[in-house]
């Protein structure tokens, strides 16, 4: 069973290149959300989606956008990359927002 | 809003108990994660809360106390392989967001 696959696994872009990371899952699940995690700041939430045409902000949305136009996918668009959106990027996704959610792998992703 | 709290790093001895705790602030409660995160990987789901009490799964156990809005993972029999962060999480009925608190990192030693 695939899971949560995202893609690419590694990444290096130059300051104000637009990039899209991708986020697909198997699982039927409804609710699907986008994390970053850096150093002592834990995991923190950058956008969510409850079902296909649906998304809302989280902590940080700023720089950031998303779209779901199927249940399955969830792609984060980075329109013009900042130094400070160097992070890693968490792609996850359950059955409801109060369910286990399932994490992909990540995107390691250095802007410079 | 949402707060979370957690220490941000704990040290252990192998073979013994460890108690990590969380306490967190929210309107709307409607349960706590816990996960499990080694270096460099994702994070994986060890427990959920939604009513006080505790929840025992193997050596792993989860406590909620819903009114002082505290919770702890219980680790036991600790093994070199517990060596990761643990991080606590809070859902609320009144958003569909899971937030995070910063995660324990913690260390066992033989």
């Amino acid at each position: 069973n695939a899971g949560v696959t995202q893609t690419p696994k590694f990444q290096v872009l130059k300051t104000g290149q637009s990039m899209t990371l991708q986020c697909a899952q198997d699982m039927n699940h409804e609710y699907m959300s986008w994390y970053r995690q850096d150093p002592g700041m834990g995991l923190r939430l950058i956008h969510y989606s409850v079902g296909a045409g649906i998304t809302d902000q989280g902590e940080v949305p700023n720089g950031y956008n998303v779209s779901r136009s199927t249940t399955e996918d969830f792609p984060l668009r980075l329109l013009s990359a900042a130094p400070s959106q160097t992070s890693v990027y968490f792609c996850a996704s359950s059955y409801t927002g109060t369910g286990p959610q399932h994490f992909g792998d990540g995107t390691r992703l250095s802007i410079l | 809003g949402q707060n979370i709290d957690q220490p941000t790093e704990m040290t252990a001895t192998e073979g013994a108990i460890v108690q990590i705790n969380c306490t967190y602030q929210t309107s709307g409660f409607n349960g706590l994660f816990w996960y499990q995160q080694h270096a460099g990987e994702a994070p994986t789901f060890l427990s959920y809360n939604v009513l006080d009490g505790l929840e025992e799964k193997g050596r792993f156990s989860s406590f909620l106390s819903r009114s002082k809005g505290y919770s702890y993972l219980l680790l036991k029999e600790l093994q070199m392989k517990d060596s990761a962060s643990y991080l606590c999480a809070v859902s609320s009925y009144n958003t569909d967001k899971l937030i995070f608190g910063t995660g324990t990192r913690l260390q066992v030693f033989p």
